[in-house]
């Protein structure tokens, strides 16, 4: 049982390249996110998605894009990187009947 | 104002010292909060979680709500240099929020030996 696994772990871009943050779970979790994490700015929410074909916006969207097209892949896309992309990744995944949270063990983007 | 406040700290202790964590928030409808704790370069993990207002125990940690003037507060006792590690808050609604959890910005904790 993998749970979350994120990919790549570590990505360096140029400015103005696009890549994709793969994420997928095998716990057949119905709610999936995408969270940025930044020095003293905490967890802020990208993306979510409550089930395949339903997605969201949370708090920082822009700049991003997901598509949620399988119950167990949740892709987050950059389309033009800039340098206040540079961050770590994370993304989640939850069943509606529970309150917990399980994170991936997180992607570490650098935008030059 | 945001939603959930937390001191970012860090914050650094001796061993078996008690520690006392805090978050407000602004949200009235927030019924479940829950305490995270992430390791240096790991992704965070729930600690503990209560509903509504109150105590809960578990082990060396205790979680407090005060609905009323919208606190809530982590202590850990007799701290250990295991403790050491990024404590984020995350209050919300309900199950049909759990897709979209608001956290804290975090409170980094570190226990001396």
């Amino acid at each position: 049982n993998a749970g979350v696994t994120q990919t790549p772990k570590f990505q360096v871009l140029k400015t103005g390249q696009s890549m994709t943050l793969q994420c997928a779970q095998d716990m057949n979790h119905e709610y999936m996110s995408w969270y940025r994490q930044d020095p003293g700015m905490g967890l802020r929410l990208i993306h979510y998605s409550v089930g395949a074909g339903i997605t969201d916006q949370g708090e920082v969207p822009n700049g991003y894009n997901v598509s949620r097209s399988t119950t167990e892949d949740f892709p987050l896309r950059l389309l033009s990187a800039a340098p206040s992309q540079t961050s770590v990744y994370f993304c989640a995944s939850s069943s509606p009947g529970a309150n917990v949270l399980t994170f991936g063990a997180g992607s570490r983007l650098t935008v030059l | 104002q945001k939603e959930v406040e937390q001191d970012p700290g860090p914050l650094s202790v001796p061993e078996g010292a008690i520690v006392s964590l805090n978050c407000t928030y602004s949200n009235s409808a927030f019924q479940y909060f829950m305490w995270y704790r992430q390791y240096s370069r790991k992704g965070p993990e729930l600690l503990m979680y209560t509903y509504s207002s109150g105590n809960k125990e578990d082990g060396r940690f205790t979680a407090q709500v005060d609905k009323s003037s919208k606190y809530i507060s982590l202590f850990i006792r007799d701290s250990q240099p295991s403790d050491s590690a990024t404590y984020l808050c995350a209050p919300f609604p309900g199950y049909s929020s759990a897709s979209k959890i608001i956290f804290g910005s975090g409170t980094r904790l570190s226990i001396r030996p």
